[in-house]
């Protein structure tokens, strides 16, 4: 079974703060995302990745930027948190671009 | 751009059927797909549609009309297990991320 590994289910940061959320996959996927999913309004894109030091802009990428060193980590980064970007962050990864997404069990972060 | 529209809320009694819908504005269209979402817990993949027709796994099917810009999840037999959030999903083309719709939260009740 794929498993996506979030390093925190739950995360409170002050504003301004810089935040890492780690993701981890160990089915050896091409394809790793982030997502973060806020009531009513579903799941969002912020970046992805098709491969190792890869990264493209999602559809709501400002104020995040994301690394992938290595081909089972991927790890989204806010550079100065605000409290706007209090929601849940969910990882997903996929082995081709059309295949089942596998989420990670998400983290739930509070900027204060 | 792209959307889907799925309604917001749905409720339907245990042991009934129950059919949510899903439309979609898309740029392009290699497929639809559907994740279910338990409070607290990962989305996880339900079906996937390429084609039109019906797919069936279990109590679970998934329609698909190409030409309607249409799609619905069918779940029969409900349990209260079933309560949990459903989300629709188009593949625009064969190497760009999914584009989700915002989710059906459906509730089961005795």
């Amino acid at each position: 079974d794929v498993k996506v590994t979030q390093s925190s289910r739950y995360l409170v940061k002050r504003t301004g703060e810089k935040v890492f959320l780690e993701c981890v996959q160990d089915m050896d996927h091409e394809n790793m995302f982030w997502y973060r999913q806020d009531p009513g309004l579903g799941l969002r894109l912020i970046y992805f990745s098709y491969d190792v030091k890869m990264k493209e802009k999602g559809d709501i990428p400002e104020g995040y930027s994301v690394s992938r060193e290595k081909k089972e980590r991927f790890s989204l980064i806010l550079e100065s948190a605000s409290t706007n970007q209090t929601s849940m962050y969910l990882c997903a990864s996929t082995g081709t671009a059309n295949s089942p997404l596998h989420f990670g069990n998400g983290t739930r972060l509070t900027v204060t | 751009g792209q959307s889907l529209e799925q309604p917001s809320e749905v409720t339907a009694v245990e042991g009934a059927i129950v059919q949510i819908n899903c439309t979609y504005q898309t740029s392009g269209f290699y497929g639809l797909s559907w994740y279910q979402q338990h409070d607290g817990g990962a989305p996880t993949f339900l079906s996937y549609n390429a084609l039109d027709g019906l797919e069936e796994t279990g109590r679970f099917s998934s329609f698909l009309s190409r030409s309607d810009s249409y799609g619905y999840l069918l779940l029969q037999e409900l349990q209260m297990k079933d309560s949990a959030s459903y989300f629709c999903a188009v593949s625009v083309s064969g190497n760009t991320p999914l584009v989700f719709g915002k989710g059906t939260r459906l509730s089961v009740i005795a």
